[in-house]
């Protein structure tokens, strides 16, 4: 049960797009269509923003898109706003009824 | 609406015992897997144990097993954790979770949670 591998911290300016990597293993990531993301701005709590690797749930913006490549996971916001600034955690299967959180990403808005 | 809200947590010393509970309203409890996740003061998210919608199996993470129970009551939609032998370590806000839809493993609504402090 090791945590998937997050950056410590990204930035970008308003508009630009950045990109959050999710680093797991064949076990958990790369095995299973089960990678969730979730934001979390200080004192709150987690909310939901993509499920099943690529699915955005409704009144999550369309900015926020997942991806895949391998054991690797990818949350992209593009068209940055102030109000994106917050955590990032990203969320994986690993079999056998267990979950692994990411360390988790502070996204910083310049 | 969707409203998971934890309560039990409190300070306790190392080796005591607290247990916490989550309840929920805005859904049809009993049909839904439920789920605690914790987060250590300035730390990330750590998922600990989750429950099936009937009771009967649970699942732990390695850090909490065998001294972390989980456990709910349909008839009261409420979930809930037994805190055993607590360590230092155990000192986070506890978190509720939904889960999204059967067969899914990621979690759709949050309770704002409860903390737990466990120190002498």
């Amino acid at each position: 049960q090791s945590a998937l591998t997050q950056p410590r911290s990204v930035s970008g300016s308003p508009g630009q797009s950045v990109t959050i990597s999710c680093t797991g293993t064949s076990s958990d990531v790369g095995a299973y269509n089960s990678v969730s993301w979730y934001q979390q701005h200080p004192g709150k709590a987690p909310k939901f923003m993509i499920y099943d690797v690529t699915k955005r749930p409704s009144g999550v913006p369309d900015r926020f898109s997942g991806s895949r490549s391998g054991n690797t996971a990818s949350l992209t916001i593009s068209g940055l706003q102030a109000e994106d600034e917050a955590d990032y955690y990203c969320c994986s299967y690993a079999g056998s009824h267990i979950l692994v959180f990411g360390g988790g990403t502070k996204v910083t808005v310049l | 609406e969707v409203q998971l809200v934890e309560s039990g947590g409190g300070l306790v010393q190392p080796g005591g015992s607290l247990r916490l509970s989550c309840a929920a309203s805005g859904f049809t409890f009993s049909s839904y897997w439920m789920h605690w996740v914790r987060q250590a003061p300035g730390k990330g998210l750590v998922w600990v144990s989750r429950v099936d919608s009937d009771g009967i199996t649970t699942s732990y993470a390695d850090s909490v097993k065998g001294r972390f129970t989980i456990s709910r009551d349909n008839a009261k939609n409420t979930l809930y954790l037994q805190l055993n032998s607590l360590r230092a370590e155990d000192t986070a806000v506890y978190y509720c979770a939904k889960r999204g839809a059967p067969n899914e493993y990621y979690f759709d609504s949050w309770g704002q949670g409860t903390l737990v402090t466990v120190s002498s």
